[in-house]
């Protein structure tokens, strides 16, 4: 257990429905990751937080992602009208700060039949 | 594209030291080597990283050349739960930009 939580570890959704992940950082960590993961391939690189502001967004999300992190301290993903392009492993990780070793959480694995 | 070449599987016999091995040609003086592991269905494990010299913690030792062109991550006894993917990894300790470059990584299969 790194201490960077996921929720839910699971979810199955109807192509169409939109759906939210929430990612818990270990605590202070100042930095927040998410990354998608397909089978076979290694994870990629979705967006960061700096604190509470996004810094940079991968081409990879599409305007039906979105990701906040409010307060600087948790951080969700929305995706909006699923596709079932989008059935991937989704792994948040934090640092502490730039540059800093990244710890990863369990992933959520997202199902869109 | 991923800075390192890895092989695509391994086999190690249980308590036998695993050496996965990494190219990294061309790696500049400010990037570090990170090791990280994937179990099935987990997320990546960090395992060790380092800059020039040799390093070791409690789960491996990370062997870099003296030209930084490759390295070797060792698990000195493997055992079965040392199963899972291990990816290589360069990381600059300059840029602004600190997102993971993932390849493929290597598939260690540990044999009873």
């Amino acid at each position: 257990d790194t201490g960077v939580s996921q929720d839910p570890r699971h979810k199955i959704t109807k192509r169409g429905q939109n759906v939210t992940f929430r990612c818990d950082p270990i605590s202070e960590h100042n930095r927040l990751y998410w990354y998608r993961q397909t089978l076979g391939q290694g994870p990629e690189f979705l967006t960061y937080f700096q604190n509470e502001a996004q810094l940079e967004k991968s081409r990879l999300l599409s305007d039906r992602f979105s990701a906040e992190r409010p307060k600087g301290s948790f951080s969700t993903l929305e995706i909006q009208r699923t596709e079932q392009g989008d059935s991937a492993m989704y792994l948040c990780a934090s640092s502490l700060h730039i540059r800093d070793t990244q710890y990863f959480g369990p992933g959520t694995r997202l199902t869109v039949l | 594209d991923a800075k390192t070449t890895q092989p695509p599987s391994m086999d190690c016999a249980e308590g036998r030291a695993a050496n996965l091995p990494c190219n990294h040609s061309t790696i500049s003086g400010n990037e570090y080597v990170y090791w990280y592991r994937q179990i099935h269905s987990q997320g990546p494990q960090y395992i060790i990283h380092g800059l020039k010299n040799n390093e070791t913690n409690e789960m491996a030792s990370l062997i870099i050349t003296e030209d930084r062109k490759s390295s070797t991550l060792i698990l000195p006894h493997a055992t079965l739960r040392d199963t899972a993917v291990y990816y290589c990894i360069v990381r600059s300790t300059m840029n602004r930009d600190d997102k993971i470059i993932f390849g493929k990584g290597t598939r260690l299969h540990i044999l009873p």
